[in-house]
């Protein structure tokens, strides 16, 4: 299956700072992304999507200005927490559909997640 | 908003096939039904993906009947390293925009 990696893998914060979470596609061309958050023992939420060139489309109740998307070319979207505060700590996790070798396929395929603290 | 529900967990011992359900009511025409597994702190690792009746792969089955409103996903001879929780995805169109629902998540312990 399609690669997709996720950076940093784990990072700790004060409260009031701002972190960016990177989530590349390895070998294919990421036409959309997803951003999901996980807090512990529960299923992924949807945070918002993103199609390459285009703004993200954030689910109800995820505050766009908060949680900044960008996807600006095919392999690349950030995720920007700003502000962060204890209660946005959480596993992130970006996930995938697009294109390799000219064949498109609309199966998901996720990064290794970003575990955030934030002090 | 569709929902999708899963028993919450399930309990197996080494070397037998178990079968995890996903109910998925209003799925939409053109929507696939894929199965995920997660390992703690990790992403969810593709598993199988189908739209209807049987799929079979390397790692496990999906069997989905005519109507499509369930599925199953079926692990054959489960060891110890197959304790995870599984997560049943199925589009959802019916508020208007796509997206995508995970299910609950059955968390299998798989014992010795």
């Amino acid at each position: 299956g399609a690669v997709v990696s996720q950076h940093p893998s784990r990072v700790i914060c004060k409260s009031g700072t701002s972190v960016k979470i990177e989530c590349r596609s390895l070998d294919f061309q990421a036409t959309t992304m997803f951003w999901y958050r996980q807090f512990p023992k529960q299923s992924l939420m949807l945070m918002a999507t993103s199609n390459e060139g285009s703004k993200a489309t954030y689910e109800q109740g995820v505050e766009k200005d908060k949680f900044l998307i960008n996807h600006a070319s095919l392999t690349l979207s950030t995720l920007t927490v700003t502000s962060a505060h204890p209660e946005d700590s959480s596993f992130y996790i970006c996930s995938a559909v697009g294109t390799s070798g000219g064949v498109f396929t609309d199966t998901q395929y996720f990064g290794p997640g970003t575990r955030l603290t934030v002090l | 908003l569709a929902k999708t529900t899963q028993p919450i967990s399930m309990d197996s011992y080494e070397g037998q096939e178990v079968n995890i359900t996903c109910s998925h009511n209003n799925i939409a025409t053109n929507d696939y039904i894929t199965w995920y597994q997660q390992f703690p702190s990790q992403g969810p690792r593709f598993i199988i993906q189908g739209y209807k009746t049987k799929v079979t792969n390397e790692v496990a089955s999906l069997f989905i009947p005519a109507d499509r409103k369930s599925s199953t996903l079926s692990l054959p001879r489960v060891s110890l390293s197959d304790t995870a929780v599984y997560y049943c995805l199925v589009g959802d169109s019916t508020s208007g925009t796509y997206k995508y629902i995970f299910g609950t998540g059955t968390r299998l312990k798989v014992l010795a």
